[in-house]
């Protein structure tokens, strides 16, 4: 079965500061890996995805993953966050075919401080 | 980003009632699937479609049945709402045709059931 784990329920980070969040996952294949992020009373926007290729992919706003597969993660970054970058973020892992099922983490709730 | 819509956004009701959740998508995409958020448990998968008249059950879907006669609408009831049903449900359309296609997610619909 596939799972994704999102170790941090909360993370606090000063605006300018440098910015991971972690994310492990398990699943039988190549997996096909993905962030968004939530705005409060939002819905879900895409931030990045990897599928295949370079490990190190771009995302929108700023953002970066990295794939790692020997240590089963693809952990989230940014340089340099910004005040409007506070929101909830989730990994998902998921396949293509078989109706592309997501699977996703419980989220990590990021708080900029100015 | 594919043109989902949900509706009601908001709705309360009372333990008992049936209640259904309408979710529409422009982008002719095969697939659709429904989603509820609870804190603590990310998004969890109730039930996905892969095509009209074609659906099947997610992790979560006690309780919960779909429909869909037309490739754009895609359709959650719950028979009964129970209180455990409060939770707020995200639709997702995907179009299922390319590799590099992810999920595209509507507003969400939050509904309280007391």
């Amino acid at each position: 079965a596939q799972s994704v784990t999102q170790p941090d329920i909360h993370i606090t980070v000063s605006e300018g500061a440098s910015l991971e969040l972690r994310c492990n996952y398990s699943y039988g294949a190549t997996p096909y890996l993905f962030w968004y992020v939530q705005s409060p009373g939002q819905g879900l926007q895409l931030l990045l995805k990897y599928f295949s290729g370079d490990t190190l992919v771009q995302g929108i706003k700023g953002f970066e993953a990295e794939f790692k597969r020997s240590q089963s993660s693809f952990n989230l970054r940014k340089p340099s966050v910004h005040w409007s970058d506070a929101a909830e973020y989730f990994c998902a892992v998921g396949g293509f075919g078989t109706a592309s099922k997501l699977t996703f983490g419980t989220g990590t709730r990021l708080q900029v401080t100015l | 980003d594919a043109g989902i819509t949900q509706s009601p956004r908001h709705k309360v009701t009372e333990t008992g009632t049936p209640v259904t959740l309408r979710c529409h998508q422009t982008e002719n995409h095969r697939y659709m699937y429904w989603y509820r958020q609870d804190p603590g448990h990310g998004l969890r998968l109730i039930h996905y479609s892969y095509g009209v008249k074609d659906t099947d059950k997610g992790e979560v879907s006690d309780g919960y049945s779909v429909s869909r006669s037309k490739t754009e609408d895609f359709l959650l009831t719950l028979e009964s709402a129970t209180s455990s049903q409060t939770s707020v449900y995200f639709c997702a359309s995907y179009s299922g045709t390319r590799e590099s296609d992810t999920q595209y997610f509507g507003p969400g619909t939050r509904l309280t059931v007391l």
